[in-house]
């Protein structure tokens, strides 16, 4: 398997405009979790969902946050409208069971939102 | 809330065996303890995980203590290619009663020459 697949690896957009970031996780894994990274608040879990059902969001930090689980292979997190301090390292990650075992990280999506 | 304290930075030299420690005073009956490791520009990558005593793979080892309030990540001859963060974790329960794990600060690890 080739891991967990991040596109795209970087996204330059200017404030206000959507952005798609997206995520294949490892085919078998029924955990996917989307975290954010930054200078000053580290690594933060935003969502997380099992066998394609989102169960927890309470990460997410604004309603303008959102993601979505269409299909086993595939997730997206979409930030409408943009700002700048959503500026941050973006990172899926996928698991077979869950927090209590391991996750496998993508290499994740460098937002810039000027 | 479990939470985790790590020292936010060590430094070492090649060669030599490097113990990291992480405190997790409220650590609940069933989490597990786990340990990633993170380079640069690259997402965090799994390293060891234990519930109780000693964990042992082929890059580290992991001791916990009987009252599993903290833990020891021990990393064998460390090389300049072990230079990254390392990051302790342990199961939590956020607001809604769901489980999930929380990255803390981490531990900023230079091997140095």
């Amino acid at each position: 398997d080739a891991g967990v697949i991040q596109s795209p690896r970087h996204e330059v957009t200017e404030m206000g405009q959507e952005v798609t970031l997206r995520c294949k996780p490892i085919s078998g894994h029924d955990y996917l979790f989307w975290y954010r990274q930054t200078m000053m608040r580290g690594l933060e879990l935003l969502i997380y969902f099992n066998n394609n059902v989102p169960i927890d969001d309470s990460g997410m930090p604004e309603d303008r946050f959102s993601a979505k689980m269409p299909n086993a292979s595939f997730s997206t997190l979409k930030i409408q409208p943009s700002e700048p301090r959503d500026s941050a390292v973006y990172f899926c990650a996928s698991s077979s069971r869950g927090f209590d075992t391991e996750a496998f990280f993508g290499q994740g999506t460098r937002l810039t939102v000027v | 809330l479990a939470k985790t304290t790590q020292p936010i930075s060590m430094d070492s030299y090649e060669g030599q065996e490097v113990n990291i420690t992480c405190s997790h005073n409220n650590i609940a009956t069933n989490d597990y303890i786990t340990w990633y490791q993170q380079f640069p520009s690259q997402g965090p990558r799994f390293i060891i995980q234990g519930y109780k005593t000693k964990v042992t793979n082929e890059v580290a080892s992991l001791f916990i203590p009987a009252d599993r309030k903290s833990s020891t990540l021990s990393l064998p001859r460390v090389s300049l290619s072990d230079t990254a963060v390392y990051y302790c974790l342990v199961g939590d329960m956020n607001s809604g009663g769901y489980q999930k794990v929380t990255f803390g600060t981490g531990t900023k690890l230079q091997v140095i020459p």
